[in-house]
């Protein structure tokens, strides 16, 4: 299991954001990855292996932690990134995805 | 550019079956990568359905595992995924995504391309 927090995290633009995902096991090799969706849109990757950012995913978005704690910071947010973002473990089945955290503009 | 296309029905009977299919382009289903289905509930999260190596290997959800099948057809670039005796509850919209690999540092990055997503309807 999965478990992002906030559930919704409201924030002005130019603001930092801190996304929180806790997994119920201890995530192997470092398998986890960070989702941005955006309403009507597939999801798109953003970081994994934890830390690594996906191609063309700005310099703003970084993701740190080990074992079972895991967060997303956004350093400045934009416009465009208020979405919905995803955790999720990806090196073994099931590839379980958190609940999501909706970051809206404050 | 790797592109992933779903396509299907977008209305299917209660206890009818299910059927998609993903068209590839800009990458081969026989590449080292794992094929997926992940599907989303009218305002709800991800859930994550199933995957396909073109070798044949599969992994199901457990909670589907029953009622799905998936399949790949290398002459076509496409695979496929079956899901029978479906009721409301599997209206979603469905995505197809591709597992990624990066071969230099030999692991896996998540899931690096996906699909538009196709919504289904299970409805008389």
């Amino acid at each position: 299991v999965l478990t992002q927090s906030p559930d919704t995290l409201s924030l002005f633009p130019g603001e930092r954001a801190t996304l929180s995902c806790r997994t119920s096991l201890s995530v192997s090799s470092n398998y986890l990855a960070w989702y941005q969706q955006k309403a009507g849109q597939a999801p798109r990757l953003l970081i994994y292996g934890v830390s690594s950012r996906a191609t063309g995913v700005p310099e703003r978005f970084s993701g740190s932690g080990s074992g079972t704690d895991f967060t997303l910071t956004i350093s400045r947010l934009e416009p465009e990134d208020f979405a919905v973002y995803y955790c999720q473990r990806y090196g073994s089945p099931p590839y379980t995805f958190g609940q999501g955290t909706k970051l809206e503009i404050k | 550019q790797v592109q992933l296309q779903e396509s299907g029905p977008g209305l299917v009977k209660p206890s009818g079956t299910l059927s998609l299919t993903c068209a590839l382009s800009g990458a081969s289903v026989s590449s080292n990568n794992w094929w997926n289905w992940v599907r989303q509930s009218p305002g709800r999260g991800l859930e994550w359905i199933g995957e396909i190596h073109h070798s044949g290997g599969t992994n199901y959800n457990a909670s589907l595992k029953s009622r799905v099948t998936m399949s790949v057809d290398k002459s076509k670039n496409q695979f496929s995924l079956n899901l029978t005796s479906a009721s409301a509850a599997d209206t979603a919209v469905y995505y197809c995504a591709r597992r990624g690999f990066i071969e230099a540092a030999g692991r896996r990055n998540g899931f690096d391309y996906w699909g538009q997503g196709t919504l289904v309807t299970v409805s008389s």
